[in-house]
């Protein structure tokens, strides 16, 4: 099959930090992506890691990539109210559209 | 440097009538994506196009809808005789180049959020 799976709900206390999952199933998946949709608003590219990469850092975020368990995962430092959202996985292949994730609600308690 | 349109943010429309939703994609973008997005679930794709072809329908309903993407002007998805199941918000996104370069990240609109009375 095709599925992309996430855990449907993530609560955190601000400051913490949070990690949010995702798996895959085509291992010829050669990008995946994260993308952050906020109430009302569309989908935000976050981030996009290769399928050759193990890990990619940008600022208070930090992807996973486990090729082998085809489990990618989002960690969020010093997490924020402001981060209270919904995050997608994506992945993508050649050829073929993306397929997304049914999205993590993330949120972020005082 | 604009990113992808969409007009309009919210659409209303009676059981029978039709719904056309309009998608701008950004500056030098050429391909064009629409997916559905029911509440509280994931987004579903719809159909993807380039200039003036349809490249893959396969997420598109048979019956009721259609899209296109003329050399000039927005993408349109357009909905005959909408029933109460097709409120959702309908997103569109675009890429420079198309699906063959999975290297090239899509990017979405605000969405179209139709309702059905």
């Amino acid at each position: 099959g095709e599925d992309v799976e996430q855990s449907l709900f993530l609560s955190v206390r601000e400051g913490d930090s949070s990690v949010i999952n995702c798996t895959y199933t085509d291992s010829s998946s050669t990008y995946l992506y994260w993308y952050k949709q906020e109430p009302g608003a569309g989908l935000q590219l976050l981030t996009y890691i290769f399928s050759n990469m193990d890990m990619k850092q940008d600022q208070r975020l930090t992807v996973l990539l486990n090729k082998k368990d085809k489990h990618l995962s989002l960690r969020i430092a010093d997490t924020q109210t402001g981060d209270s959202a919904i995050y997608f996985c994506a992945e993508s292949r050649p050829g073929q559209n993306f397929v997304f994730g049914p999205g993590t609600r993330l949120s972020v308690l005082p | 440097n604009a990113g992808v349109m969409q007009n309009p943010r919210h659409l209303v429309r009676r059981r029978g009538q039709e719904a056309r939703l309009r998608c701008s994609p950004m500056k030098g973008h050429s391909h064009v994506y629409w997916y559905r997005q029911l509440p509280e679930e994931g987004l579903k794709f719809m159909v993807y196009l380039q200039k003036e072809n349809i490249i893959d329908e396969s997420g598109m309903p048979k019956e009721r809808f259609s899209a296109e993407f003329p050399k000039e002007g927005p993408s349109i998805l357009r909905i005959q005789q909408v029933v109460r199941g097709d409120s959702a918000a309908y997103f569109c996104a675009s890429s420079r180049t198309g699906t063959d370069d999975s290297n090239q990240p899509q990017h979405f609109g605000d969405g179209t959020r139709l309702s059905i009375l």
